[in-house]
């Protein structure tokens, strides 16, 4: 089964440090999508990608987060520079857009310390 | 961003039993999705609905999209141990974006 594929699975960093998450969507899927997922918050969408344009990014804090798809096989989540509240797991999900479900890589643990 | 009021939070329930749980919403959803995470993995796709109204099955395993698209709602017949988990629902709007409800944390007795 084609999957989406996330590295590193655990990251443990210090406050202050530059932190790199990277997504390999399903092959032909053109959308994807970037989640974070902590026991208060739930999933929350952060970033949202057609075509490897940005279409939507208003849930992502802007002053620290970036989200880019230098190409169709890898989406990249990075945090510069990473605090504590930034620790819980993230998700990228892709898909082939309208009604289409979203399939999920077994997401990174971030833990700032 | 769209609220998902999924209930209940948690179950705690026998082997055998059967299970139910909804999601509602303050806005017209195009699809409704329910996911099944497990710790330490992401979440995992059970059942996709794509016309408001459809009941659509996966085993044993049971969702339905409402009929006025703002619901949908999960039932599990006959619950096994491996059931247990934490299942999502998630609407698709009309700009192709996922919103995800707060989850439903299974527990089931053997």
């Amino acid at each position: 089964d084609a999957r989406v594929t996330q590295t590193p699975r655990h990251k443990v960093t210090e406050m202050g440090q530059e932190v790199t998450m990277r997504c390999q969507p399903i092959l032909g899927h053109n959308t994807v999508f970037w989640y974070r997922q902590t026991m208060m918050q739930g999933l929350e969408l952060l970033a949202y990608f057609r075509n490897r344009a940005p279409l939507d990014d208003s849930g992502m804090p802007k002053d620290r987060f970036s989200a880019e798809m230098p190409d169709a096989t890898l989406a990249t989540l990075k945090i510069q520079p990473s605090e504590p509240r930034d620790s819980a797991v993230y998700f990228c999900a892709s898909g082939r857009g309208v009604e289409s479900p979203l399939h999920f890589g077994n997401g990174t643990r971030l833990t700032v310390t | 961003g769209q609220q998902l009021n999924q209930s209940p939070q948690s179950m705690f329930i026998q082997e055998g039993e059967d299970v139910s749980m909804n999601c509602t919403s303050s806005s017209i959803f195009n699809t409704w999705l329910w996911y099944k995470q497990d710790p330490g993995e992401g979440p995992v796709l059970l059942i996709a609905l794509y016309k408001a109204g459809e009941l659509t099955s996966n085993g044993r395993l049971t969702a339905q999209f409402g009929i006025t698209r703002k619901d949908s709602f999960l039932n599990i017949s006959a619950s096994i141990p491996s059931d247990v988990g934490i299942y999502f629902c998630a609407g698709q709007d009309n700009f192709n974006k996922f919103y995800f409800g707060s989850g439903t944390k299974l527990n089931v007795k053997p």
